[in-house]
């Protein structure tokens, strides 16, 4: 069972902006930095953003991210059909001792 | 390139073993943590195990512990995870992936393409 929590679903249509929540405590989001990775039907996640809000390179400045406390979220604005993913969050828990990931966000362009 | 290649998946019994390995290219194999993740069929991304760069500090999700080793051998570039006492629920696909950096606690940025674990009679 994942200690990140994030919505099962979200959707909008093309041009939009969704954005993604992950919520989480005080000894993953609170104390560590939120990576955020993307993964396309059948194949690898892909990373998104690292250390809450860089974007590595090649990753359209349409994706950003942020953090506050223990809340992270991940905002896609520009919504094109290639964004139909999952998403997931991670961050490393310093009580588990370990990497935790979101339990996946389905984003759907309508 | 920065390039992570599986090897070692298949189909083994409820109580078998098998040992993955995890061929790397296009980086200082050395000086990054590599972690395993898996993903079990239609499910999410769960975290199964890192290891520092050296391969002296190794950590583990509980779901695992005492049943699978996580090893890395930095003149070969490859890192291995020895899986013992296998169940059903083991059964997923198993990624090798490289930390952002030299420390395990910021993640990990490449990812393999998997292989794939059948536990099953």
């Amino acid at each position: 069972q994942s200690v990140l929590t994030q919505p099962p679903s979200a959707s909008e249509t093309p041009g939009q902006r969704v954005t993604i929540s992950c919520s989480g405590s005080s000894s993953n989001i609170g104390s560590n930095t939120v990576n955020w990775y993307q993964q396309l039907p059948g194949t690898a996640p892909k990373l998104l953003i690292h250390r809450n809000n860089q974007r590595p390179s090649g990753v359209p400045d349409r994706f950003s991210g942020s953090k506050s406390g223990t809340l992270a979220s991940l905002a896609i604005s520009g919504l094109q059909s290639e964004d139909e993913a999952d998403y997931y969050c991670a961050a490393w828990d310093d009580s588990l001792n370990g990497y935790v990931f979101g339990t996946g966000t389905k984003v759907t362009v309508l | 390139e920065v390039q992570l290649l599986e090897s070692g998946g298949g189909l083994v019994q409820p109580g078998g073993s098998l040992r993955l390995s995890c061929a790397a290219s296009g980086f200082t194999f050395s000086s990054y943590a590599l972690s395993w993740v898996r993903q079990a069929p239609g499910k999410g991304l769960e975290w199964v195990s890192s290891i520092s760069v050296s391969g002296g500090t190794t950590y583990y999700a509980d779901s695992v512990k005492g049943r699978f080793t996580i090893s890395r051998d930095n003149s070969k570039n490859t890192l291995y995870l020895q899986m013992n006492s296998l169940r059903a629920e083991d059964t997923a696909i198993y990624y090798c992936a490289k930390g952002t950096v030299t420390a395990v606690y910021y993640g990990v940025d490449v990812w393999g393409q998997g292989t794939t674990v059948t536990v099953s009679s």
